[in-house]
């Protein structure tokens, strides 16, 4: 089946500092994927849609300043928290649907979790 | 907006039960989804249902879809421990995977023996 690989799986960081998450879809090319976000014991919110090539479609309530995607190739996309502080602590999880596949389901990447001190 | 309600949000039941989790959504859908998540894991993908009248089963798991009445239910026959975990349903707005889902609150299911 289809596979999506997230890097780090884990990261720490100072408040302040910015943190770059991966998302790549390893057996097929993606030209949408998702980043979501999971506060502990809560569901899933979907933060944006990257979209290769173009400009990123952000969720209302979420500062696209501060989360910056890029999906520069059809299997990878990226999500930078900038300027990070304690409140962005999360679950971060991508997803990417298989083009073309109108019966596949959306496929998730393992998730990073990112502890902001 | 689409909104989707999953009950029960808790579930404690003992092995060998039945039961059922129901997963309402607002608006018009293409699909809904089922995922599976263990604690500080990642999404399990359980089903996708496509259309009106849509069943699916895998083992002890089995979903359904009534677009009409915009509800899905996800039934446990005869639950045993290693399906204790968190279920999740979901709706693609547009179909295709051109949006992304909105997930219900997830049914944090727990199976003793």
């Amino acid at each position: 089946g289809a596979v999506v690989s997230q890097h780090p799986s884990r990261v720490i960081c100072k408040s302040g500092t910015s943190v770059k998450i991966e998302c790549r879809s390893l057996d097929f090319q993606a030209t949408t994927m998702f980043w979501y976000r999971q506060f502990p014991k809560q569901s899933l919110m979907l933060m944006a849609t990257s979209n290769e090539g173009s400009k990123a479609t952000y969720e209302q309530g979420v500062e696209k300043d501060k989360f910056l995607i890029n999906h520069a190739s059809l299997t990878l996309s990226t999500l930078t928290v900038t300027s990070a502080h304690p409140e962005d602590s999360s679950f971060y999880i991508c997803s990417a649907a298989r083009p073309g596949r109108s019966t596949d389901t959306q496929y998730f990447g393992p998730g990073t979790r990112l502890t902001v001190l | 907006e689409l909104k989707v309600e999953q009950n029960p949000l808790f579930l404690s039941m003992q092995e060998g039960k039945n039961y059922t989790i129901y997963c309402n959504y607002s608006t018009t859908s293409d699909r809904l989804y089922w995922y599976r998540q263990d604690p500080g894991k990642s999404l399990e993908s359980l089903f996708v249902l496509l259309s009106n009248g849509a069943v699916k089963q895998e083992g002890r798991l089995m979903a359904s879809l009534d677009t009409k009445a915009r509800l899905s239910t996800l039934h446990i026959t005869a639950a045993v421990h290693d399906l204790s975990a968190t279920y999740f349903c979901a709706v693609d707005k547009a179909g295709g995977g051109a949006d992304g889902l909105t997930f219900g609150k997830g049914t944090h299911l727990i199976i003793q023996p």
